[in-house]
């Protein structure tokens, strides 16, 4: 199993709708859990830090399920400007003293009009 | 205005050719890294170095080198012996190498083997 996986998409939505990401994580000491935004051709930029609690940015919204070891992350009232793909980032404890931060492969959005 | 500052953005080079990729932070961040992205891929980490004069492997270091002789700077070296160098390399940092704090990832270089 790897250690990061998301599914690739793409998923293809209309403006308006809601769609919802996934992201499982395989190492139980994982700790700290972040999404990424990614347009084509340009940098990974931080789109939010995924809380215990889960948190909510406008119409984006993030949550940490311990227990079977995912995060999520849903978009409401799509906008086109929300097509890109989205990455997650894991970070874990890998001995040491030492930290290792996990990508996954990322999920393509596109927004529909 | 705080960053990482990579270059050059693109870069042409010959087959045989060392190139070296730059990368300057000014944020004060302790960690440093530099992927690799491939049309289509994740991110592959190819160094890191969590202070000065200290740097490891990634997953993916064979063919490349790197320095950190001073905190704010972090380059990356595609020597020869990189059989298939064209790709996206991003260059990043993070506050701390614990267990909290994002990472900022600079513009990117691309670079392309001719």
């Amino acid at each position: 199993r790897k250690e990061v996986e998301q599914d690739p998409g793409p998923f293809n939505v209309p403006e308006g709708a809601t769609v919802a990401f996934n992201c499982t994580y395989s190492n139980s000491a994982s700790q700290s859990f972040f999404w990424y935004r990614q347009d084509c051709r340009k940098e990974p930029k931080l789109l939010m830090s995924v809380y215990s609690s889960g948190n909510e940015d406008g119409r984006f919204t993030a949550q940490l399920n311990r227990a079977s070891q995912y995060i999520s992350l849903l978009i409401r009232d799509s906008k086109l400007s929300d097509s890109a793909t989205y990455l997650c980032v894991v970070i874990a404890y890998s001995g040491a003293g030492s930290y290792q931060l996990t990508f996954g492969k990322g999920t393509k959005l596109s927004v529909i009009p | 205005d705080g960053g990482i500052t990579q270059s050059p953005k693109y870069l042409f080079r010959k087959e045989g050719q060392n190139v070296t990729l730059s990368c300057e932070q000014n944020l004060n961040h302790d960690a440093m890294y530099w992927y690799r992205q491939d049309p289509g891929q994740g991110l592959r980490l190819i160094y890191y170095s969590q202070i000065v004069n200290d740097f490891q492997k990634g997953d993916i270091a064979e063919g490349y080198s790197v320095s950190r002789e001073k905190k704010e700077s972090f380059p990356l070296t595609v020597t020869s012996a990189q059989k298939n160098p064209t790709a996206f390399y991003l260059c990043a940092s993070r506050l701390g190498v614990g267990d909290t704090g994002e990472l900022f990832f600079g513009e990117g270089s691309r670079l392309t083997v001719l």
